[in-house]
């Protein structure tokens, strides 16, 4: 099975800070990636899917980027709603593994 | 708007069976595809299941084959996870997840998730 590794695992970053969290694939999925966000006892929220295409109604400060192994989830200005775990997530085929996840943190 | 109620978790034995419900409001349930994910506590997110719109097609994640049954009831509008033989490491959250048309794996909507804890 294809394996996803994100990294970092966890970052701190203030109000306004660029943050960028990369997500490999061990195999190429070409564009089939998801990245979720996911705040303390709530259930995930879809951002992005086929890589770089935004859900309606996510912010535009959110951006995915990247195609065969080596993606990227971008927030250009960090805002304090956006403190969370986010997942990337294969979406090609089964099974839909995801990433282990990365925690973005209040410095 | 999409609703998506979980019902059915609780305490099991090791070894026990546990059937989970999903009931799915203000969408048209047997155009989609469904999953369902899991999180053990303090974990991350692990695909479980899909199944297709029509419930012909099912696709399991290697730790559950063999184990869970997922099943829909389109008349009703409710999606099942069967879940046999179950072992402390199935303990976690189960999240109903309704599918992309086009691809199956985008979640766009999630249930509020129901807790299943395996233990003696």
């Amino acid at each position: 099975d294809i394996q996803m590794t994100q990294s970092p695992s966890s970052l701190s970053a203030s109000i306004g800070d660029r943050v960028t969290i990369t997500c490999r694939a061990s195999q190429s999925i070409t564009n089939n990636l998801n990245w979720y966000q996911q705040k303390p006892g709530k259930a995930p929220n879809l951002l992005i899917y086929s890589a770089s295409t935004l859900l309606s109604g996510v912010p535009s400060r959110f951006s995915g980027s990247g195609s065969g192994t080596d993606f990227t989830l971008t927030i250009s200005s960090l805002q304090p709603e956006d403190f969370a775990t986010y997942y990337c997530q294969r979406s090609s085929l089964v099974p839909y593994t995801f990433g282990q996840g990365t925690k973005v943190e209040i410095k | 708007e999409v609703q998506l109620l979980e019902s059915g978790g609780g305490l099991v034995q090791p070894g026990g069976s546990l059937r989970l419900s999903c009931a799915a409001s203000g969408l048209m349930f047997s155009n989609y595809p469904m999953n369902w994910v899991r999180q053990a506590p303090g974990k991350g997110l692990e695909w479980v299941s899909v199944i297709s719109d029509s419930g012909r097609n099912t696709y399991y994640a290697d730790s559950v084959k063999g184990r869970f049954t997922i099943s829909r009831d389109n008349s009703k509008n409710t999606l099942y996870l069967q879940m046999n033989s179950l072992r402390a490491e199935d303990t976690a959250v189960y999240y109903c997840v309704k599918g992309g048309r086009s691809n199956w794996a985008e979640c766009d909507f999630w249930g509020q998730g129901t807790l299943v804890s395996v233990s003696s």
